[in-house]
């Protein structure tokens, strides 16, 4: 079944350490693939997306993710975490192409510690 | 420039009541698309609107919802006939066209007593 899968629920890390977010699809082929952060009682914000071309791709916030083709991957890296990242992540696919329907994944809640 | 507006961000409702659920676009975005996300959930798509027009409903529960996007005004996701289960965060996005991206609004967090 086509799927979007976020292996980590909860992931705490200490203030200025690296970080990395999994997530992986499974649809026969490549979807338009999205990182969105949610702060506690906000709506989502778009933090970068892939659609083609360069598979390393640079966010908003010092974010980046890269694709892999042959893992079905697109995680999420930042080299240093400030604790105003703690908040929730999806990753998001769009398997049309068409940026009409994104399925998401459950989320991973990022703790940062001082 | 304002982004994507819900409104109320709060709603109480009690069983058997009717939610109404109204959405602001972007300026210059003529798509909505409104998701659900259940406690401990990630998002799920219920419905794409463009201007009086339904393109994909197929995540819509086949009773109780509907959903318009009007010529003018916001669009309005409705629920009659409200249940516990209906208890949930409903967001809206928008976009300019087809395949651009989305941007989301703050939600409005429905609860069913």
């Amino acid at each position: 079944a086509q799927s979007v899968t976020q292996p980590d629920i909860h992931i705490t890390v200490s203030e200025g350490a690296s970080l990395e977010l999994r997530c992986n699809y499974s649809y026969g082929a490549t979807p338009y693939l999205f990182w969105y952060v949610q702060s506690p009682g906000q709506g989502l914000q778009l933090l970068l997306k892939y659609f083609s071309g360069d598979t390393l791709v640079q966010g908003i916030k010092g974010f980046e993710a890269e694709f892999k083709r042959s893992q079905s991957s697109f995680n999420l890296r930042k080299p240093s975490v400030h604790w105003s990242d703690a908040a929730e992540y999806f990753c998001a696919v769009d398997p049309t192409g068409t940026a009409s329907k994104l399925t998401f994944g459950t989320g991973t809640r990022l703790q940062v510690t001082l | 420039n304002a982004g994507v507006m819900q409104n109320p961000r709060h709603l109480v409702r009690r069983r058997g009541q009717e939610a109404r659920l109204r959405c602001s676009p972007m300026k210059g975005h003529s798509h909505v698309y409104w998701y659900r996300q259940l406690p401990e959930e990630g998002l799920k798509f219920m419905v794409y609107l463009q201007k009086e027009n339904i393109i994909d409903e197929s995540g819509m529960p086949k009773e109780r919802f509907s959903a318009e996007f009007p010529k003018e005004g916001p669009s309005i996701l409705r629920i009659q006939q409200v249940v516990r289960g209906d208890s949930a965060a409903y967001f809206c996005a928008s976009s300019p066209s087809p395949g651009d991206t989305q941007y989301f609004g703050p939600g409005t967090r429905l609860t069913v007593l």
